[in-house]
C-alpha cells in the first residue's frame, strides 16, 4: 500500500494570504494525484487532477505542483470559502489500491 | 445533469451485512468507474475499491477484501456495495463516487451513514 502523508495537520492563515499544503507518497505515483476539498457536512470537492489540473470550475487561485513522490496545493489569496479540511489522494495504477492522505485542516488565523 | 443519489441511512447490528446503493443519472453509466469512499464520524477519507460498471471488473482496498462487495446493475445505472461481518468501528458515512480514466472523482453521492451499534 502506498502512504500518503500530508503536512502540516492544521493551518493557520488569514483571509487574503497564501495557504501551501503538502502531501507526500511513500514511493513514487508519477501524477496520478488528485486533492480534495471538504467541508463539514458535505461530500469531497474535487479541486485538482494529475498532480497540476483544475478541474472544471474551479477558480485559478488553486494550484497544484509535483510528481514522483511530493506535491503541494497553493490556494493562492485565501477566500473566506476556502476554510475546510484538504486531502490528496494517490491513484497510481499499480498496485491498483488508491490511498488518501490523513488531510490537513485550513483554518482562520 | 449527473447525480449520484444513495440509499438512506442504516443502522445495523455488528456482525451484520449492509447493502449501500447509489444510482447514476445524467451521463453514460458505463463509461466511467464508481468508487466507493468512507469516512468515520471525525476521521478522514479512506479508499474501499472501485468497480467498473462495463465490465463489473473490481479492485478491493487489502482492509477489505473478503468483507466487501461491489456490484452493478447496468439496467438500471445503479451500483451497489455490501460490506459484511459489520463491527462498530464500521460506522461511517460511505460515498461513491465516478471517475473516468485519470480525471479525479468529479461527482460524489450525498453519503449514506451506516451505523453499527448493538
Amino acid at each position: 500500500e502506498i502512504v500518503m502523508t500530508q503536512s502540516p495537520a492544521t493551518l493557520s492563515v488569514s483571509p487574503g494570504e497564501r495557504a501551501t499544503l503538502s502531501c507526500r507518497a511513500s514511493q513514487s505515483v508519477s501524477s496520478n494525484l488528485a486533492w480534495y476539498q471538504q467541508k463539514p457536512g458535505q461530500a469531497p470537492r474535487l479541486l485538482i487532477y494529475g498532480a497540476s489540473t483544475r478541474a472544471t470550475g474551479i477558480p485559478a487561485r488553486f494550484s497544484g505542483s509535483g510528481s514522483g513522490t511530493e506535491f503541494t496545493l497553493t490556494i493562492s489569496s485565501l477566500q473566506s470559502e476556502d476554510f475546510a479540511v484538504y486531502y490528496c489522494q494517490q491513484y497510481n495504477n499499480w498496485p491498483p489500491e488508491e490511498t488518501f492522505g490523513q488531510g490537513t485542516k485550513v483554518e482562520i488565523k | 445533469q449527473v447525480q449520484l443519489v444513495q440509499s438512506g441511512a442504516e443502522v445495523k447490528k455488528p456482525g451484520a451485512s449492509v447493502k449501500v446503493s447509489c444510482k447514476a443519472s445524467g451521463y453514460t453509466f458505463t463509461g466511467y468507474y464508481m468508487h466507493w469512499v468512507r469516512q468515520a464520524p471525525g476521521q478522514g477519507l479512506e479508499w474501499m475499491g472501485r468497480i467498473n460498471p462495463n465490465s463489473g471488473g473490481t479492485n478491493y482496498a487489502q482492509k477489505f477484501q473478503g468483507r466487501v462487495t461491489m456490484t452493478r446493475d447496468t439496467s438500471i445505472s445503479t451500483a451497489y456495495m455490501e460490506l459484511s461481518r459489520l463491527r462498530s468501528d464500521d460506522t461511517a458515512v460511505y460515498y461513491c463516487a465516478r471517475r473516468k480514466g485519470s480525471s479525479g472523482c468529479d461527482y460524489w453521492g450525498q453519503g449514506t451513514l451506516v451505523t453499527v451499534s448493538s
